[in-house]
């Protein structure tokens, strides 16, 4: 089955603690981004990468990180997360040309 | 720099009822537009597009008309039913990313 997955799908952490959140797609799709999603402000792309190894700045990019080894994974990284990035994070893919994109389902990130 | 405008909800319906929901675009050059749906606990999922201007796309009897004089995307249902009770992106990609509005949603009761 086609699918974007993201792991964990619920986390609660404190703040300054690093933490991953992982995105794998099996579509061989070479686009690749993440999304927060906060109420009344819709989506906000963090980050982007058109293909491995490059990767660029969204809208909201302050205080993440991501990596793009290999196709199939978009890791977003947060450093020393702070209670401001309590959020509801979206990871998708899609084919480079057709902008389409697929969406995980989703992780909800509590930070205390 | 690209923007989505979609009108603010939630839009309460009965079912069978008539769906609009409003959404408006500034950007340089020729976007593409979609809309997503997301429903309840899930990740969005393209509704449906449209590449040029004049294009309609539809999908599960929703439809969508690219208009560039208004720069304009609607969408519309004839009828609407209680399980396309979701929250509605309108969205648009002019370069290598997608800008989304801010969502609106729809709550359809029996």
């Amino acid at each position: 089955e086609a699918q974007v997955t993201q792991n964990p799908r619920y986390l609660i952490t404190v703040t300054g603690k690093k933490l991953t959140v992982t995105c794998s797609q099996n579509m061989n799709h070479e686009y690749m981004s993440w999304y927060r999603q906060d109420p009344g402000l819709g989506l906000r792309q963090i980050y982007y990468s058109m293909n491995v190894e490059v990767t660029d700045k969204g809208d909201v990019p302050e205080g993440y990180k991501v990596s793009r080894k290999e196709k199939r994974n978009f890791p977003l990284i947060l450093e020393s997360p702070s209670p401001n990035q309590t959020s509801l994070y979206f990871c998708a893919s899609g084919e480079r040309d057709s902008y389409e994109q697929y969406f995980g389902p989703g992780t909800r990130l509590t930070v205390t | 720099g690209d923007s989505v405008t979609q009108m603010e909800g939630p839009v309460t319906l009965s079912e069978e009822a008539f769906l609009t929901i409003n959404c408006t675009y500034t950007a340089t050059g020729y976007p593409s537009l979609f809309w997503y749906v997301q429903y309840p606990g899930e990740g969005l999922q393209l509704l449906l597009k449209a590449t040029k201007a004049d294009d309609k796309g539809s999908n599960k009897g929703f439809e969508a008309t690219y208009r560039k004089e208004t720069t304009s995307f609607h969408l519309e249902k004839g009828s609407v039913q209680v399980s396309d009770s979701a929250v509605y992106f309108c969205a648009l990609s002019a370069g290598s990313t997608l800008t989304f509005g801010k969502g609106t949603m729809l709550l359809v009761s029996p």
